[in-house]
């Protein structure tokens, strides 16, 4: 059974980074096809999606926080990151890593989410 | 990019049938599939309905999803409304490499 954990500071100073981890275990993050993603969620909100990598770390980013945002793939440990540079109290919001499940060359839907980490943005 | 746009809340009666509405600001609603997920209080979101209309397993058939090319939407209709079908309900479509998620519908079954 795939299960992802995020993990990093639930704390963050306005301007600073983010950083963030997911951890995926019971399978490989290179298993094809592979492709992994951040997703946010501030309070009382929707969802917003953050950006989507491959397990080869080629990555896409929504348009809004392209810029501020890196994800990057650790396929020795198992891992993908989250990188957000710039932070202000708008990006305080629980954060979800998860997999995108791919069939036949095509994404269908987002599966095996992690439990989300709640990040605060304030001083 | 466009937008999905869901309704805020709705509500029905226990036995009832709903349907969430999620309406695309641009482009067609059948270029690409739409996905619902439903998210219960301090959980995180799990996939009910994939392109369109077909429901992953594990998903009771009351649930049904539908396109409207018409009206540029789609729509999660759940029959036989159960006090567990009480939730959020977020659709989610895409576009090239960019993945959209509509603002969300909180679900009161009373």
């Amino acid at each position: 059974q795939l299960q992802l954990q995020e993990s990093g500071p639930g704390l963050v100073t306005p301007s600073e980074t983010l950083s963030l981890t997911c951890t995926v275990s019971g399978g490989s993050l290179g298993s094809s096809p592979s492709y992994w993603v951040w997703i946010r969620q501030s309070p009382g909100k929707g969802l917003e999606w953050i950006g989507t990598t491959h397990y080869t770390g080629r990555a896409h980013y929504s348009p809004s926080l392209r810029g501020r945002v890196t994800i990057s793939v650790d396929t020795s440990k198992n891992q993908f990151s989250l990188k957000m540079r710039s932070v202000t109290a708008a990006d305080t919001a629980v954060y979800y890593c998860a997999r995108e499940k791919w069939e036949q060359l095509l994404f269908l839907y987002f599966d095996n989410w992690g439990q989300g980490t709640l990040v605060t943005v304030s001083s | 990019n466009f937008m999905l746009t869901q309704p805020h809340s709705v509500s029905e009666s226990p036995g009832k049938t709903v349907t969430i509405s999620c309406t695309r600001s641009s482009g067609s609603i059948a270029s690409n599939h739409v996905q619902w997920y439903q998210q219960r209080p301090g959980s995180a979101p799990i996939i009910v309905m994939y392109e369109d209309n077909q429901r992953p397993s594990g998903v009771p058939d009351r649930f049904s999803g539908s396109i409207d090319s018409s009206s540029n939407s789609a729509s999660l209709t759940i029959s036989g409304l159960k006090t567990e079908d009480e939730a959020d309900y977020h659709c989610q479509s895409y576009d090239n490499n960019n993945r959209v998620f509509g603002g969300g519908t909180k679900l009161t079954v009373l």
